[in-house]
């Protein structure tokens, strides 16, 4: 069974704190992990993707990803009220080469 | 903007109804999908075309059509849909497909919101 799990939240962060957001898949095989945010009533955006075990930093955002454990997460620095979304982590499934996305999980910045 | 056009933006079609959906980018890329969203579900991906061929079909009932004439646009043709079928529907393009990398990528559009009475 394929599977992205993502906790749904919400999630409610005080404004300039750090929001830590994370994601497990099944597929031990996935290669390629990415986190798309998506204000409500908008499409999906992507703003990270990973392929390497370890953390990728970017602004305020960093990945970080452990395959031996499965999981993937985000963090966002000085979390600002334009932070808040819905962070949805999508994964490629290397047994069936498509993209899975877990159900999102809601941000809610608190100024 | 993404390089990634939908229209409609809304739409609103009774059960015996015939509609296309249409989708067109403008990125020069060469996969183009069609996903469904849904209220507290995660996305589904519906098709994949690469090349304008059609690469997956993830066990979408036959009222829903994709058309690919070409590398740039995509259409749903629409016909006798269910009231469960209102969603979200969104494109989206990718340079390529089967590879890992920058090249999966997803460029989405802005949707269609349909909604089926």
């Amino acid at each position: 069974q394929k599977e992205v799990e993502q906790n749904s939240g919400p999630l409610s962060v005080p404004e300039g704190a750090i929001a830590s957001l994370n994601c497990t898949y099944s597929d031990r095989g996935s290669q390629s992990f990415f986190w798309y945010r998506q204000y409500s009533g908008k499409s999906p955006e992507l703003i990270m993707f990973i392929y390497s075990n370890g953390d990728k930093e970017d602004g305020r955002f960093t990945a970080q990803l452990n395959k031996a454990s499965q999981y993937v997460s985000l963090l966002i620095r000085d979390s600002q009220p334009s932070d808040s979304a819905t962070y949805l982590c999508a994964v490629n499934w290397a047994s069936g080469d498509k993209i899975i996305f877990g159900k999102g999980t809601r941000l809610h910045i608190l100024p | 903007e993404t390089g990634v056009t939908q229209t409609p933006r809304h739409l609103v079609m009774g059960m015996t109804n015939k509609k296309s959906l249409k989708c067109e980018q403008h990125l020069g890329h060469n996969a183009m999908y069609w996903y469904k969203q849904s209220a507290k579900k995660p996305l589904e991906l519906m098709f994949v075309y690469n090349f304008k061929e059609q690469t997956e079909n993830n066990s979408v009932p036959s009222r829903f059509s994709p058309e690919c004439p070409n590398s740039s646009h995509l259409f749903l043709h629409l016909h006798t849909l269910q009231p469960e079928d209102s969603a979200l529907y969104l494109c989206a393009s990718s340079q390529d497909r089967g590879t890992v990398g920058d090249n999966e990528k997803l460029f989405f559009g802005s949707g269609t919101q349909l909604s089926v009475l």
